[in-house]
């Protein structure tokens, strides 16, 4: 199993909801990271969790919130998101330094 | 973060060879060079990586320059499944328990004609 599974693969929230994102391998792999999208802009790297504790936070805001109950699963919360949130939520996971990250098809979140 | 400087787009025709170029004068000693693609509503994908020496695998070759402060993807065969942005980046190894950073750069946009 190479795979990366995000769900949902959209979400369509209001500024007041409180949702999450959900992203799971099974490849053993001991690091997870999340990324946002814009449209037809590089991917944003957002966190980085190794052996399941945070090791990279790019200065996100506190209405993002990332968890990782276990090595096979990445959560991000999400909370009072403004319009401007709107964009591709990426997940990928990587087995270790020098390795190649393998990416979710990612989910796609509008803020209304 | 160490940066990259790529074309915005590239065009080619099917079944010819592409030599996607990438700019990284400021790259330190440690730092890897890593491709990635993105077709269209994918997430990313691992195209190849290396540190000095030229690199082949079944999807593409890397050849970087002695300096290091280049470095060229090439698609030996283009197909129109080859059309997708090409990132080039460096990867900055963040700790010895497997987290890296991968900082993305603008990429190219790579056009295949039939």
């Amino acid at each position: 199993d190479t795979e990366v599974t995000q769900t949902p693969k959209h979400l369509v929230m209001g500024m007041t909801n409180k949702k999450s994102l959900k992203c799971e391998q099974h490849m053993g792999h001991r690091a997870m990271y999340w990324y946002k999208q814009k449209a037809k802009k590089p991917p944003e790297l957002m966190f980085v969790y190794s052996y399941e504790k945070l090791s990279i936070n790019e200065s996100v805001p506190s209405r993002f919130s990332p968890e990782c109950p276990n090595s096979s699963l990445l959560n991000l919360h999400l909370h009072a998101l403004q319009p401007e949130d709107s964009a591709l939520y990426l997940c990928a996971s990587s087995q270790s330094v020098n390795e190649k990250l393998f990416f979710g098809s990612g989910t796609q979140l509008s803020v209304l | 973060d160490a940066k990259t400087t790529q074309p915005n787009s590239m065009e080619s025709n099917e079944e010819e060879p592409v030599h996607l170029p990438c700019n990284h004068s400021t790259i330190s000693g440690t730092d890897y060079i890593h491709w990635y693609r993105q077709l269209p509503s994918q997430g990313p994908e691992y195209v190849i990586h290396g540190l000095t020496s030229n690199v082949n695998n079944r999807m593409a070759s890397l050849a970087i320059a002695e300096d290091r402060k280049s470095s060229t993807l090439i698609l030996h065969r283009a197909t129109l499944r080859d059309a997708a942005v090409y990132y080039c980046i460096l990867r900055e190894a963040l700790n010895l328990q497997g987290a890296q950073k991968l900082v993305f750069g603008q990429g190219t946009r790579l056009t295949i004609n039939p």
